[in-house]
């Protein structure tokens, strides 16, 4: 299983760009890269998804380089709502049992 | 649609009583789970569900057990209840047309004395 490591807490101001850098160095050819938010209280709640090169939604955008190891999660302008913690998910599709939440990334965003 | 529900929201018990948590979808999704998160820390897999009748093992199966009997329903069992499984619970549920994108209920908070 890919083990992946994110910085434990990050601090941001409103109207600034967040990135979210997850190292996962020893990703396997089937595993997809997938963001999670979660709120204090709540259940987590899906972001984002991508295999390789670029994804971007209307929440974020995903930047994974050429050799998949690492995989970069971009808050545009983040807003005090977007302070939660985020979950970088490393797997494949068609074991879905072996999806893995680490402690994730504590954002804070101050005014 | 309601998307995924939990009954109860919160709970107290002593250590050695029984309950079960209730968790509901209304998508139709084949994939359930239940999990578990304790303070400060991320999400575990207590068990799973890859279709109606059927149910796996995940990360932290011990002192929990799980039935799903209907598509929309998936239930979880604490026989005798311990303090180290005070916690928070989450049940997610999953459509296989969607690699990853899980669905998550509210959550029950469960605290065992």
């Amino acid at each position: 299983l890919a083990k992946t490591t994110q910085p434990i807490s990050m601090d941001s101001y409103e109207g600034q760009e967040v990135n979210i850098t997850c190292s996962h160095n020893n990703i396997a050819t089937n595993d997809y890269i997938t963001w999670y938010q979660q709120f204090p209280s709540q259940g987590p709640r899906f972001i984002i998804q991508g295999y390789k090169t670029k994804v971007t939604n209307e929440v974020a955008s995903l930047f994974i380089p050429a050799d998949r190891k690492s995989s970069t999660l971009s808050l545009p302008r983040v807003s005090l709502s977007d302070t939660a913690v985020y979950y970088c998910l490393v797997g494949p599709s068609y074991n879905t049992d072996k999806l893995i939440f680490g402690t994730g990334t504590r954002l804070q965003v101050f005014p | 649609n309601a998307g995924v529900t939990q009954t109860p929201k919160f709970r107290v018990l002593k250590t050695g009583q029984s309950m079960t948590l209730l968790c509901a979808q209304d998508m139709n999704h084949e994939y359930m789970y239940w999990y578990r998160q304790d303070p400060g820390m991320g999400l575990r897999l207590i068990h799973y569900s890859v279709g109606e009748g059927t149910t796996a093992k995940g990360e932290v199966p011990d002192g929990y057990n799980v039935s799903r009997l209907k598509k929309q329903n998936f239930l979880l069992g604490l026989e005798s209840a311990a303090p180290s499984q005070t916690s928070v619970y989450f049940c997610a549920s999953q459509n296989l047309d969607r690699t990853y994108e899980q669905y998550f209920g509210p959550g029950t908070r469960l605290t065992v004395t």
